[in-house]
């Protein structure tokens, strides 16, 4: 398996320019999160979806930031306007669906986006 | 004050090596701890699954938890160059790991 996928890998753009991040995750996998990871933060949920709904996004900072999850394969992070706060690097991570599984959450590489 | 302090580090041991990394929490619902593992520019993996209070072992690898104490460990054995990464302790309330609290990673650099 190739594990979860992330789009782009490094993502470097202007203030108030709009950003995409993209996620695949895992085949068979039902539950997709994402999380930012910044050194003075650590690494925070923003938003996790099941079966393609959003259940939790208490997570999301700010109206900037939505995602969504139009099928089981593919999910997007967007921020509009980006601003030089949201520089950090955000994880993609999916889990399976049985519950003896889903003990963990396997991540993708991460995408690293600085905004100037 | 945050739900998960864990000290950022940098550790630096010497190849051989006993390690120590631990964790703190305020919640006291947590009943499932985990370590993540991430290398430089990697995302995190599992290295570590704990229910409740007690130890568990593999190969190398301890976990501890002490949650009397609100304590958690990770022990690493005759620590290697390969050990290199940075350690994230991670809780949930509930077995299903829907969401999990992470520490902000502990820094560890094992030298030859």
């Amino acid at each position: 398996d190739a594990g979860v996928i992330q789009s782009p890998r490094h993502e470097v753009t202007e203030m108030g320019q709009e950003v995409t991040l993209r996620c695949k995750p895992i085949s068979g996998h039902d539950y997709l999160f994402w999380y930012r990871q910044t050194m003075m933060r650590g690494l925070e949920l923003l938003i996790y979806f099941n079966n393609n709904v959003p259940i939790d996004d208490s997570g999301m900072p700010e109206d900037r930031f939505s995602a969504k999850m139009p099928n089981a394969s593919f999910s997007t992070l967007k921020i509009q306007p980006s601003e030089p706060r949201d520089s950090a690097v955000y994880f993609c991570a999916s889990s399976p669906r049985e519950e003896t599984t889903r003990e963990t959450q396997y991540f993708g590489p991460g995408t690293r986006l600085l905004v100037l | 004050q945050k739900e998960v302090e864990q000290d950022p580090g940098p550790l630096s041991v010497p190849e051989g090596a006993i390690v120590s990394l631990n964790c703190t929490y305020s919640n006291s619902a947590f009943q499932y701890f985990m370590w993540y593992r991430q290398y430089s520019r990697k995302g995190p993996e599992l290295l570590m699954y704990t229910y409740s209070s007690g130890n568990k072992e593999d190969g190398r690898f301890t976990a501890q938890v002490d949650k009397s104490s609100k304590y958690i460990s990770l022990f690493i054995r005759d620590s290697q160059p390969s050990d290199s990464a940075t350690y994230l302790c991670a809780m949930s309330a509930t077995r299903n790991t829907d969401k999990l609290i992470f520490g902000t990673g502990t820094r560890l650099q094992v030298f030859p």
